[in-house]
């Protein structure tokens, strides 16, 4: 199996634009988190989705960010407009469901200007 | 918020030593994990420990928990130059949601 797939790997952005980050689960797993690693606040949950549907949303620090699973094998993670304080590395992770273990992918690193 | 405090922030040792690392928390929980982290890449699944379980090993891991003083340790034994990385506990609730801890540096001398 690929294992989780995010993409892009590397994303410079000015302030005021559009981010979208993209991930692709392991087949068959029916649960997805999105996750940001920064230096100050460590590993923070976002969102995460059941069976395409989002179950806990409580993690997005504001408006300006929003999720969506269209299907089971693609999430994406919007940010609009970016700002630099959201420059961090967002980690998606899939999992089955009724599992604790999660599958991390290698990260989309967002610098924001 | 962080769930789990990891001590230390730092280790360095010498290869072929053992490596401890532990984890506190403050509410109860249905498990435990711990996760690999090598610089610039995904967390790695280590090992799980249920709350009902005390001691689990899987190779030169060894982890303990003590649901009492809300804290666990994992132990790498015989450490390698590959296992320099940063390690995270994660404390489960059953319901699929995870809460990372801060994470130890953990730096194999060779």
């Amino acid at each position: 199996d690929a294992g989780v797939i995010q993409s892009p790997r590397h994303e410079v952005t000015e302030m005021g634009q559009e981010v979208t980050l993209r991930c692709k689960p392991i087949s068959g797993h029916n649960s997805l988190f999105w996750y940001r690693q920064t230096m100050m606040r460590g590993l923070e949950l976002l969102i995460y989705f059941n069976n395409n549907v989002p179950i806990d949303d409580s993690g997005m620090p504001e408006d300006r960010f929003s999720a969506k699973m269209p299907n089971a094998s693609f999430s994406t993670l919007k940010i609009q407009p970016s700002e630099p304080r959201d420059s961090a590395v967002y980690f998606c992770a899939s999992s089955t469901s009724g599992t604790d273990t999660q599958y991390f992918g290698p990260g989309t690193r967002l610098t924001v200007l | 918020s962080q769930q789990g405090e990891e001590d230390p922030q730092a280790l360095s040792i010498q290869e072929g030593e053992n490596a401890t690392m532990n984890c506190s928390y403050k509410t109860s929980i249905n498990n435990l994990q711990w996760y690999r982290q090598n610089s610039g890449r995904g967390l790695v699944h280590l090992i799980l420990i249920r709350s009902n379980e005390r001691e689990k090993h899987s190779g030169r891991l060894r982890v303990t928990l003590d649901t009492s003083k809300k804290s666990s340790s994992l132990l790498i034994t015989a450490s390698r130059a590959a296992d320099t990385a940063s390690y995270f506990c994660a404390t489960g609730f059953g319901n699929e949601k995870l809460t990372f801890g801060t994470g130890t540096r953990l730096t194999i001398i060779p």
